[in-house]
């Protein structure tokens, strides 16, 4: 069956260390990822999008890579602030029109 | 700049009472979507529009009806509400159907009783 798997766990890590998050998927082939961000009671927001042939993407302190072979997303935020609590979903674009699979989502929480 | 405009926020139905979810968005995006979102399930597509004129099942259409009204507005009509129908509700939009980022409305949070 076909699934999207992020971090069972909320994960809390201390300000200035670098958060990790992980987006497993089976059975789906991706033409893009993307990652976006949900704060509590308010709809996804966009953060990056990484398509199939590329590695890795960057921006400001997020980077993204994508492993097709792994089927697998890794989701890094550095230096991180008590503001980058929230849930971070990703999304798997299949470029059918069927946009997009969600994971559940990862919470974050950053520790002052 | 409003983005992805929903209305209600917020609505209760009694079960078997129909209601209209409104959705407009004003950056000339030519996709339009619905969605659930419910605890441990992840947001699920209902329907979606990839363009003015035209809409498509999604995952989970059962029980749930839209009308892409022009190319700003697309509605979610449920005829008759049923328990399983208690959700947060998002409307969202995009450039293209495929590799843009999609922008979502506040949501609308339905609950069936």
């Amino acid at each position: 069956s076909q699934k999207i798997e992020q971090n069972s766990e909320a994960l809390n890590i201390q300000e200035g260390k670098t958060a990790t998050l992980t987006c497993n998927y089976t059975n789906y082939s991706p033409a893009y990822l993307q990652w976006y961000r949900q704060d509590p009671g308010r709809g996804p927001v966009f953060l990056l999008l990484i398509r199939e042939n590329e590695k890795e993407k960057r921006k400001e302190r997020l980077k993204v890579t994508f492993d097709t072979t792994l089927k697998q997303s890794l989701f890094h935020i550095t230096a991180s602030q008590p503001a980058d609590s929230a849930t971070y979903l990703c999304a798997l674009d299949l470029n059918t029109g069927n946009q997009f699979y969600f994971g559940t989502g990862t919470s974050l929480t950053v520790i002052p | 700049n409003a983005g992805v405009t929903q209305t209600p926020k917020f609505q209760v139905l009694k079960t078997g009472q129909s209601m209209t979810l409104q959705c407009a968005q004003d950056m000339n995006h030519n996709s339009m979507y619905w969605y659930r979102q419910d605890p441990g399930m992840g947001l699920r597509l209902i329907y979606y529009s990839a363009s003015e004129g035209t809409t498509d099942k999604g995952e989970v259409p059962n029980g749930y009806n839209v009308s892409r009204l022009n190319k700003r507005e697309f509605s979610l009509r449920l005829e008759s509400a049923a328990p399983s129908q208690t959700s947060v509700y998002f409307c969202a939009s995009s450039e293209a159907f495929s590799a843009t980022e999609a922008f979502f409305g506040q949501g609308t949070r339905l609950t069936v009783v």
